[in-house]
């Protein structure tokens, strides 16, 4: 079976736009979590999804969001991007919340 | 607010020892406490989870304690090979105001030499 895919591996980005990130959980999984990691630091919980409902919330500005569809794969929104949103951003999937599997993540440069 | 930290933050011993590396953290209504192992920039691999009515976890070379009452856990490494070089994180599992939250310590980078 296929482990959590993550798109695109790497991004560039100007301040200012918008970026989309996209995760595929493991299949069965109904849970997708998404976190920020900042290079030379733990991960940072961003949000989790449940069967299409948020979850659970970290400490991120509004302008951070995200959606699960009804297959559960998830997309996490970033507006008006600034050069504190650089980052490797990780995706995990879970059944039901308990033991998480990561991705590879999506790196996101902002110039 | 949940902290989770990791002593010690780098770590560098010589090929075949044994080791320990420690997660404390400082609220004990956790749900489970998991470890990781992470290699430069990429994603993070799960090593043990421990829930919260456990007091220990195993997976051949590997062994994690969870003392939820003290806010400890500690994950034992025997005979180390340089391929066990990488960052090792814990995560507890824990609900707020806002629902489920995952809080993470900031690592600890293991060096093993040949």
């Amino acid at each position: 079976d296929a482990g959590v895919t993550q798109s695109p591996t790497h991004l560039i980005k100007t301040r200012g736009q918008h970026v989309t990130l996209r995760c595929s959980p493991i299949s069965g999984h109904k849970s997708v979590s998404w976190y920020q990691q900042v290079l030379g630091q733990g991960p940072q919980f961003i949000f989790q999804y449940y069967e299409k409902e948020e979850r659970g919330r970290g400490n991120f500005p509004d302008r951070f969001s995200a959606r699960q569809f009804p297959n559960y794969s998830s997309e996490l929104n970033v507006n008006a991007l600034l050069l504190g949103d650089s980052a490797l951003y990780l995706c995990a999937s879970s059944f039901a919340g308990s033991e998480q599997y990561f991705g590879p993540g999506t790196r996101l440069t902002v110039t | 607010k949940q902290e989770v930290t990791q002593i010690p933050a780098a770590l560098s011993v010589p090929e075949g020892e044994n080791l320990v590396l420690n997660c404390s953290f400082t609220d004990s209504a956790i749900y489970n406490l998991q470890w990781f192992r992470q290699d430069p920039g990429k994603g993070l691999t799960s090593l043990l989870l421990i829930q919260s009515s456990q007091r220990e976890q195993t997976s051949g070379r590997l062994n994690a304690s969870l003392d939820k009452s003290s806010g400890r856990s500690t994950l034992y490494i025997a005979a180390s090979q340089p391929g066990d070089s990488a960052t090792y994180l814990c995560a507890v599992r824990q609900w707020d105001n806002y629902g489920q939250n995952f809080v993470f310590g900031p690592g600890t980078r293991l060096s093993v030499l040949p």
